[in-house]
């Protein structure tokens, strides 16, 4: 059965730290893995990553994509209470997109 | 830009109704799907479509109903609401065949009392 498996379900902070968000997937006909930020209504975009090994960046949000080991982090450094939300990590098969339950971030000041 | 609309951003329904949520889409994406979200368990696909005409079963088929007239359209029926349905629903579009982004309506809070 496909699946996508987000870890930690939730985490807590504060301002200044670096976090590491992991997503794990086994699907078939995989096609790209996204992830997304979810604040108080739509998710939306941050990265897509389609081949293995080549690091996305946006200022202080990072992510990398392993075909082989079959998973994906998305790092982010110097938190700001602004990075509070939910993170989603999501698989693009063939004719769908399935996501993980995401990760809860919360950065205290 | 309209991008992703979705219509009512609420409703209350009472178990048994039934109704229809809208979801319009102007980037002439070919691909729509219907996602439902409850605390604690991320995005689960209900439907989807990849163009007019067409449309497949996702995760949590059961107890709704897809039709895809037109590229822009692609609404939701809940034939008899129960409040097992009661969820936040979203409904997002892409390209087909490209490794693109899905961009989301901003939800519909639906409450099955």
């Amino acid at each position: 059965e496909d699946k996508v498996v987000q870890s930690p379900l939730s985490l807590v902070v504060h301002e200044g730290d670096t976090v590491t968000l992991n997503c794990s997937y086994e699907v078939t006909n995989f096609r790209s893995l996204l992830w997304y930020k979810q604040e108080k209504k739509a998710p939306t975009f941050l990265f897509m990553l389609t081949s293995s090994g080549i690091e996305k960046k946006s200022g202080r949000l990072s992510s990398i994509l392993d075909k082989k080991e079959l998973f994906s982090i998305l790092n982010i450094t110097a938190t700001q209470t602004g990075d509070s939300a939910v993170y989603l990590c999501a698989v693009r098969r063939s004719n769908d997109m399935r996501f993980g339950a995401g990760t809860r971030l919360t950065v205290k000041p | 830009n309209a991008g992703v609309t979705q219509t009512p951003k609420f409703q209350v329904l009472k178990t048994g109704q039934s109704m229809t949520l809208q979801c319009a889409q102007d980037m002439n994406h070919e691909y729509m799907s219907w996602y439902r979200q409850d605390p604690g368990m991320g995005l689960r696909l209900i439907h989807y479509s990849v163009g007019a005409g067409i449309t497949d079963q996702g995760e949590v088929p059961n107890g709704y109903n897809v039709s895809r007239s037109t590229t822009e359209d692609f609404p939701l029926r809940l034939l008899s609401a129960a409040p097992s349905q009661t969820s936040v629903y979203f409904c997002a579009s892409s390209y087909v065949g490209r490794s693109t982004e899905a961009f989301f309506g901003q939800g519909t809070r639906l409450t099955v009392v």
